[in-house]
């Protein structure tokens, strides 16, 4: 079975610090790989999407991807309290041909403190 | 970026009833949607997957005479879950691509509470 692994924390950081969430997958063949956001009793919101191997920066964000280790992993600079809520590493594998599948790892719960 | 609604955003219903739950993509064609379960302090899980103009696919062990998916236009899927009971409360939320393989945005979700 694929699955996308992730601390479930809680991560704690003080404002302005910066939050580190890791996620590690089984499936060597993804090749699309997500970070969400969800804020408690919402619906995930995408946050970066990275689908070659390195680093890839959105503002605050920075995602990175090293598919030889079989590893994404989010950088939040700068946190803020708003973004404190649980982040959700996704992976897109590919089963029974060309059906597409987004895997979800448990979700980092992250609290930034002011 | 891509847009999903939801309707409606939650709904209480009596065990035995059934209850439909919509969603759209309000400014793409979505062939391919998804419909996910939640319960609390758990994570996203793939209910199924639903093909405009073909039948749904179902994960292991969904019930899919239970959960009923009709994906009739590019626009619009729908999730009726039939003889509900207290076990399928939980938060339904639906998602789509804009392009089959990469990212998928989430509807607001529905939450469901069946008495």
């Amino acid at each position: 079975q694929k699955e996308v692994e992730q601390n479930s924390g809680p991560l704690s950081v003080p404002e302005g610090a910066i939050a580190s969430l890791n996620c590690t997958y089984s499936d060597r063949g993804s090749q699309s790989f997500f970070w969400y956001r969800q804020y408690s009793g919402k619906s995930p919101e995408l946050i970066m999407s990275i689908y070659s191997n390195g680093d890839k920066e959105d503002g605050r964000f920075t995602a990175q991807l090293n598919k030889a280790s079989q590893y994404v992993s989010l950088l939040i600079r700068d946190s803020q309290p708003s973004d404190s809520a649980t982040y959700l590493c996704a992976v897109i594998s590919i089963s029974g041909g060309s059906n597409y599948k987004l895997t979800f790892g448990k979700g980092t719960l992250l609290t930034v403190n002011p | 970026g891509a847009v999903v609604s939801q309707h409606p955003s939650w709904v209480i219903c009596k065990s035995g009833t059934s209850v439909k739950i919509e969603c759209r993509s309000l400014d793409f064609q979505a062939t391919t949607m998804f419909w996910y379960r939640q319960f609390p302090k758990q994570s996203l899980m793939l209910m199924a997957t639903s093909n405009e103009g073909s039948k749904a696919t179902y994960e292991q062990g969904v019930e899919k005479d239970k959960f009923l998916i009709n994906h009739a236009s590019l626009t619009l899927s729908t999730l009726t879950v039939t003889s509900a009971h207290p076990e399928d409360s939980s938060f339904y939320i639906c998602s789509a691509p804009l392009e089959v393989g990469y990212e998928q945005y989430f509807g607001p979700g529905t939450r469901l509470t069946v008495t």
